[in-house]
């Protein structure tokens, strides 16, 4: 049965610095990676989606990789804002089923 | 350009009652989704559907049941509210995999906060 972990659970950062969040799931047969973002008490943002044969993809300061041999992708933020506050999760489709598998998130905060 | 929309950002129910959470997306999807989120259990899927008139219990279906006539309309069924399903419901969709479009984003409704009383 796939899994997704994600760490760290929690991040508190100043403003400006460079992070990486990580993503990992036990099974590599899968079609996709995605990240997301959520506010609190809102719904799912798409961030960036990586399919299974990508090895990347970038939007804006977002930089997401995808090495599905060791089970991992890291979403790279640059220079972070306080805006970039919020939780973000990733999820996988696994090929034995359409079902999107959820890690249990990392809230990330950026203090000024 | 909304493509997931859920029929109420926040619900109060009291206990018994026959609760129906509406989902639609515009977006042609074949596959929709109904999640539960509470504060430190993350995301577990209630019900899935892969198409009009199927659907596949996910990791907590018990007190739920799903309806979906229309490919672009998903309802949570809430048989008989209890209080231990106050949470936030959240809907998705995606292209299936199988789709000649390689497509396979997920998209998700802005939630449902339901308070059952």
């Amino acid at each position: 049965k796939q899994e997704v972990t994600q760490i760290p659970a929690a991040l508190s950062v100043p403003e400006g610095e460079n992070l990486v969040l990580n993503c990992s799931f036990t099974d590599s047969a899968i079609y996709n990676l995605q990240w997301f973002r959520q506010d609190p008490g809102k719904g799912l943002t798409s961030l960036l989606l990586i399919q299974s044969s990508q090895r990347e993809q970038t939007s804006g300061r977002l930089n997401a990789s995808l090495d599905k041999s060791s089970g991992r992708s890291t979403l790279y933020i640059a220079a972070s804002q306080p805006g970039d506050s919020a939780t973000y999760l990733c999820a996988v489709i696994p090929r034995d089923t359409d079902k999107l598998i959820f890690g249990t998130g990392t809230r990330l905060q950026v203090f000024p | 350009d909304v493509k997931v929309t859920q029929s109420s950002r926040y619900l109060v129910k009291r206990t018994g009652e026959k609760v129906f959470l509406e989902c639609v997306q515009d977006m042609d999807h074949e596959n929709m989704f109904w999640y539960r989120q509470d504060p430190g259990l993350g995301l577990r899927l209630i019900y899935f559907s892969y198409d009009v008139k199927m659907k596949e219990k996910g990791d907590i279906p018990e007190g739920y049941s799903v309806s979906r006539e229309k490919k672009e309309r998903f309802s949570l069924i809430l048989e008989s509210a209890s209080t231990n399903q106050t949470s936030m419901y959240l809907c998705a969709s995606t292209l299936s995999p199988g789709h000649s479009l390689t497509n396979t984003e997920a998209f998700f409704g802005q939630g449902t906060r339901l308070t059952v009383v």
